[in-house]
């Protein structure tokens, strides 16, 4: 079975502060995993992905991620935030099976940044 | 760019009655997926199809029932609304691989009263 955790329901940052929103997961196998990001009364907006290669992935509107397959993480961050950053993230993972099309979603973490 | 739409934004319904909730992808992807939202839930699927007439269960299929009859168009029923599924539905599709991002609509607010 797979999870994602995200351990934190909310995070505050003040402007031009960075910030990170974490993720960890647990998967049979390497994994492939995404961030989504999701403003109010809105669906959700994909960010960024990890399927393989380098562990740094770059996304949308200046984010990033780091893929850790020691701490089964994968954290997103931003260098500088804006008061615009402030919406629902969600981290998921899909395990790399064949025929496997389920994606699970954490519970998701509400980023406030505080102007 | 992908678009997924949903046939409406909110819709109140009363307990016992059959809903149908609708979506379409211009895409041409062979995936398409019903998820619900919940507060401190995250997203739970429901029910997904990789294929024309082919549907597998999610997470949580009890109360409801999909159908696929064209590749674009994915429709999710409540055969009879009840207030615990009052929920934010959101639809999704993606290209068959793994690795395909799923890109989702603007998502239904269902309110059971």
């Amino acid at each position: 079975a797979q999870s994602v955790a995200q351990p934190e329901d909310q995070v505050n940052v003040a402007e031009g502060n960075p910030l990170t929103v974490k993720c960890t997961y647990s998967v049979s196998g390497n994994p492939y995993l995404f961030w989504y990001v999701q403003y109010p009364n809105r669906g959700l907006q994909f960010l960024l992905k990890y399927i393989t290669g380098d562990n740094l992935v770059k996304g949308s509107y200046g984010f990033e991620a780091e893929f850790n397959k020691s701490q089964t993480s994968f954290h997103l961050k931003k260098p500088s935030a804006l008061v615009s950053d402030s919406a629902l993230y969600f981290c998921a993972v899909r395990a790399p099976v064949a025929g496997s099309y389920q994606l699970t979603f954490g519970k998701g973490t509400k980023l406030s940044v505080i102007p | 760019d992908v678009k997924v739409t949903q046939s409406s934004r909110y819709l109140v319904k009363r307990t016992g009655e059959k809903v149908f909730l609708e979506c379409v992808q211009d895409m041409d992807h062979e995936n398409m997926f019903w998820y619900r939202q919940d507060p401190g839930l995250g997203l739970r699927l429901i029910y997904f199809s990789y294929d024309v007439k082919m549907k597998e269960k999610g997470d949580i299929p009890e109360g409801y029932s999909v159908s696929r009859e064209k590749k674009e168009r994915f429709s999710l029923i409540l055969e009879s609304a009840s207030t615990n599924q009052t929920s934010m539905y959101l639809c999704a599709s993606s290209l068959p691989q793994g690795f395909d991002t799923q890109y989702f609509g603007p998502g239904t607010r269902l309110l059971v009263l």
